[in-house]
């Protein structure tokens, strides 16, 4: 069964730098999607990205995040300047556009020291 | 706004016991309901939905009934399994949001031999 891959299973940075989180979608699905899940708290989206733009992003989603698509296989995140509340489990997920038909990664989890 | 309450964990159980899982949720309009699991070390997967009053979503063994005069979508199963131990997300999606899914803490399960 295809799946979404996502790395590294665990990066570790020092405040203000930055990472780039890498997914690899299922290759047939258009929309892409991050989430994360604070240690505790609730799994949040943070944006959704079809036909190489940002259809929709959360609060959470400022000016120190981006993603793109650069290459038509990996889907990306940057955060510019990590923050420690930026330490988290990050969630890629693809699909066809049917919410039902999220396909997920097992997820980064970022610690930011 | 709209908000997904699942209730606290861990939850431990033995083999064969029954499982309850409460989930509650506030939403505008008429949102779609959904059960996630995260087997350890693998990605979200859709486990069950619902996507109107008195549904009745099921899988695996697993049932759980949209009730809108409760507000809520209860994840239920008659007799669990070592393999079912697991993170249980409950969550919600607003028509017109694709793939922005509002979830809840989740709810890890053990499942003692």
């Amino acid at each position: 069964e295809p799946e979404v891959t996502q790395t590294p299973s665990h990066q570790v940075t020092q405040m203000g730098q930055e990472v780039i989180l890498r997914c690899v979608p299922i290759s047939n699905h258009l929309y892409f999607y991050w989430y994360r899940q604070i240690l505790g708290q609730k799994v949040e989206f943070l944006v959704s990205f079809y036909n190489n733009e940002i259809s929709e992003k959360s609060e959470i989603f400022d000016d120190q995040f981006s993603v793109e698509r650069p290459d038509g296989s990996n889907f990306t995140l940057k955060i510019r300047s990590t923050k420690l509340e930026d330490s988290a489990m990050y969630f890629c997920a693809g699909g066809d556009g049917v919410v039902e038909k999220l396909f997920f990664g097992s997820g980064t989890q970022l610690s930011v020291l | 706004g709209n908000s997904v309450t699942q209730m606290e964990g861990p939850v431990t159980l033995s083999e064969e016991a029954f499982l309850t899982i409460n989930c509650t949720y506030t939403a505008t309009g008429y949102p779609s309901l959904f059960w996630y699991v995260q087997y350890p070390g693998e990605g979200l997967q859709l486990l069950l939905k619902a996507t109107k009053a008195d549904d009745k979503g099921s899988n695996k063994g697993f049932e759980a009934t949209y009730r809108k005069e409760t507000t809520s979508f209860h994840l239920e199963k008659g007799s669990v399994q070592v393999s079912d131990s697991a993170v249980y997300f409950c969550a919600l999606s607003i028509g017109g949001s694709q793939g922005n899914l509002i979830f809840g803490k989740g709810t890890k399960l053990s499942v003692k031999p």
